[in-house]
């Protein structure tokens, strides 16, 4: 079975510019998870979707992130314009039936100079 | 709201001594409760998760963890640590039916001494 797919791995950028990551899930697994990860610190959820809906989005900072799911299989995690304090791991990850059991990708690493 | 405290941002043990990772959560339901592990570079693995029923929970890689309600604890062990365990340990929280939303802790990273 194919594991969470994720790209790019690595992205640097400078401020204001935009960047854009993709994430293939766990085929038939219904829900999607965006999770930030700064340096030294745990994952914070930024977007689930469950299916192609959006199903908590509440620490998501609408003035500059985005994501989609269309078709309800993968998805895209936009930023723009990028601050330096974006600079983090973004992490997707997928879950099927079982509760809380989350697969993760290997994240993308984003640089912001 | 749920919540997660991850006591301790980093241990250190000799190998062969045992670990203990020590977690505390929040929930005004009954909780699911996980620890995930993560290597260098990589993403979150699970290592065991605690649902309903027997409240200790074996994982893989000889990791166990013990539900106590009476402490709402979670706390991670295992009994004699091994140089691959050095990795940093994520304690996690989602509330029992609803959009499973899994909230995790500040993470501890374990460092083990030969």
């Amino acid at each position: 079975e194919a594991g969470v797919a994720q790209s790019p791995r690595y992205k640097i950028i400078e401020k204001r510019q935009s960047v854009a990551f993709w994430c293939n899930p766990i085929s038939g697994h219904a829900t999607l998870y965006w999770y930030q990860q700064i340096l030294g610190q745990g994952p914070k959820l930024l977007i689930q979707f469950q299916n192609n809906g959006v199903v908590d989005d509440s620490q998501l900072p609408k003035d500059r992130f985005s994501a989609e799911r269309l078709k309800g299989v993968d998805s895209t995690l936009k930023i723009q314009p990028a601050k330096l304090e974006d600079s983090a791991v973004y992490l997707c990850a997928s879950s099927g039936l079982s509760a809380g059991e989350l697969f993760f990708g290997e994240g993308s690493r984003l640089t912001v100079l | 709201a749920q919540s997660v405290t991850q006591l301790g941002s980093h241990v250190s043990v000799s190998e062969g001594a045992l670990v203990l990772l020590r977690c505390n959560y929040s929930s005004s339901v009954p909780p699911y409760l996980f620890w995930y592990v993560q290597y260098p570079n990589q993403g979150l693995q699970l290592l065991l998760k605690y649902t309903t029923g027997a409240t200790l929970v074996k994982g893989i890689n000889g990791f166990e963890a013990e539900f106590k309600k009476s402490e709402t604890s979670f706390h991670l062990t295992k009994p004699s640590a091994h140089m691959s365990d050095a990795a940093e340990y994520f304690c996690a929280v989602s509330e029992s039916g609803g959009y499973q939303k899994v909230t995790f802790g500040t993470g501890t990273k374990l460092q083990v001494i030969p």
